[in-house]
């Protein structure tokens, strides 16, 4: 069984699409987050819900939009792609917001804006 | 503000040798230190954390670490590495009161037969 899945894996696109990148897990918790990955494997924080309530958005486009239907999802829509958005983009969750618990990765989903 | 700082890119050892993966970090409070690793096209699994208590966590797949609050290092080893061990390994703190975790720019590590 995954604990944390995202679909898809890959995606290529065009500069100017929108697209949207899906995340779930099955673990119970209440806390997710979405991070990128640049080229040179730096990890950086974009967004965090806490049952479906966002606690962390940093500073990031405002073409990058999360959406959290229900505690076990977290979605990420990008609009008018650019090509500095390619990236790993992984998914994660934990019990709960910040604390002492650790974060469950996702598989990731690689990016490619053409 | 808290950071993390991983001085070396890369490590490589002999398989059989022992490993380090350096770290340091800063926080305004108390820290909770977490080591991850990051396989070829994988995300990042959880490999050790440090709350409180005994300075010397031990974890997954034999690795170690121990907390040195005097100067601020949470370094991660394994006396005797393995070729599977070669990977990515990021090394991340949150302080006490924030939600965020911070990582470093990460350590490759590779293991020579």
């Amino acid at each position: 069984d995954t604990a944390v899945s995202q679909t898809p894996k890959y995606l290529v696109t065009q500069m100017g699409n929108d697209k949207s990148i899906k995340c779930e897990q099955n673990l119970g918790h209440d806390t997710m987050y979405w991070y990128k990955q640049d080229s040179k494997k730096f990890l950086k924080i974009m967004f965090s819900y806490n049952n479906k309530e966002l606690i962390i958005n940093e500073t990031v486009p405002n073409r990058f939009s999360p959406k959290s239907p229900d505690k076990a999802h977290l979605n990420l829509h990008i609009n008018s792609l650019e090509l500095g958005d390619s990236a790993v983009y992984f998914c994660a969750s934990s019990p709960i917001g910040g604390g002492t618990r650790e974060q469950y990765f996702g598989p990731g989903t690689r990016l490619t804006v053409t | 503000a808290q950071s993390v700082a991983q001085p070396e890119d890369q490590v490589n050892v002999a398989e059989g040798n022992p490993l380090t993966v350096k770290c340091t970090y800063s926080v305004s409070g108390n820290p909770y230190l977490f080591w991850y690793v990051q396989y070829p096209n994988r995300g990042l699994q959880f490999l050790l954390k440090y709350i409180t208590g005994d300075n010397l966590v031990k974890g997954s797949y034999g690795f170690e670490a121990e907390f040195n609050k005097s100067q601020t290092s949470f370094h991660l080893k394994k006396p005797s590495a393995l070729v599977s061990d070669s990977a990515l390994y990021f090394c991340a703190v949150r302080d006490t009161n924030d939600y965020k975790l911070s990582f470093g720019a990460g350590t490759t590590v590779t293991v020579r037969a």
